[in-house]
């Protein structure tokens, strides 16, 4: 079958850093997304790895490592606003996306 | 309108009536797509619909369908619903298969 697993919930200081894991299980591999969610909202598109090495933009960043089905967004320099769900999605030999759970990333002051 | 837009925005639905949930999309994107996101788990696909004309079943299409007969809308139709099909909705949109999506805002329903 295919699987997505993320931490459910994380919690982090305000003008900190914090990793968010993302592994993965499927049948075929064509990239992957993160998006963020805040509560009651849409997702919203982050980033995008196909190849293996880190993505960077702004706050953010994004590592991928095809060999070993992982991944992980980096948020640096963390802001109350960055408390959200933020989700891990891969899309599959079908194009088709995959979705983890989504980690709830709660920001303290 | 800039983007994409569903309807009703919430609704309250007695069991074993039909309800439809609108989508459009006015970027001119080719790929569309509905989702169900519940308490828990991850967005599951129901259908998509890579180009106008033409539609697909996603991981959990029972009790849904959909029609794409232009590029911009791509309703959803609950034929008879059922309580398991309380849920957020949302739709979502992409130039093409290989991009990004896009999301609306979504629609709260609830049935009871």
């Amino acid at each position: 079958g295919q699987n997505i697993d993320q931490p459910t919930e994380m919690t982090a200081t305000e003008g900190a850093i914090v990793q968010i894991n993302c592994t993965y299980q499927t049948s075929g591999f064509n990239g992957l997304f993160w998006y963020q969610q805040h509560a009651g909202e849409a997702p919203t598109f982050l980033s995008y790895n196909v190849l293996d090495g880190l993505e960077e933009k702004g706050r953010f960043s994004s590592f991928l490592s095809r060999s070993k089905g992982y991944s992980y967004l980096l948020l640096k320099e963390l802001q109350m606003k960055d408390s959200a769900s933020y989700l891990c999605a891969v899309r599959d030999s079908n194009y088709q996306l995959i979705w983890g759970a989504g980690t709830k990333l709660i920001i303290k002051p | 309108i800039a983007g994409i837009t569903q309807a009703p925005t919430s609704q309250i639905l007695a069991a074993g009536r039909r309800m439809t949930l609108r989508c459009t999309q006015d970027m001119r994107h080719n790929a569309m797509y509905w989702y169900r996101q519940d308490l828990g788990l991850g967005l599951r696909l129901i259908h998509y619909s890579n180009t106008a004309g033409t539609t697909g079943k996603g991981e959990v299409p029972d009790g849904y369908s959909v029609s794409r007969a232009n590029t911009d809308d791509f309703p959803l139709t609950l034929a008879s619903a059922v309580p398991s099909q309380t849920s957020v909705y949302f739709c979502a949109s992409s130039p093409g298969t290989a991009n990004e999506q896009f999301f609306g805002p979504g629609t709260r329903l609830t049935v009871l």
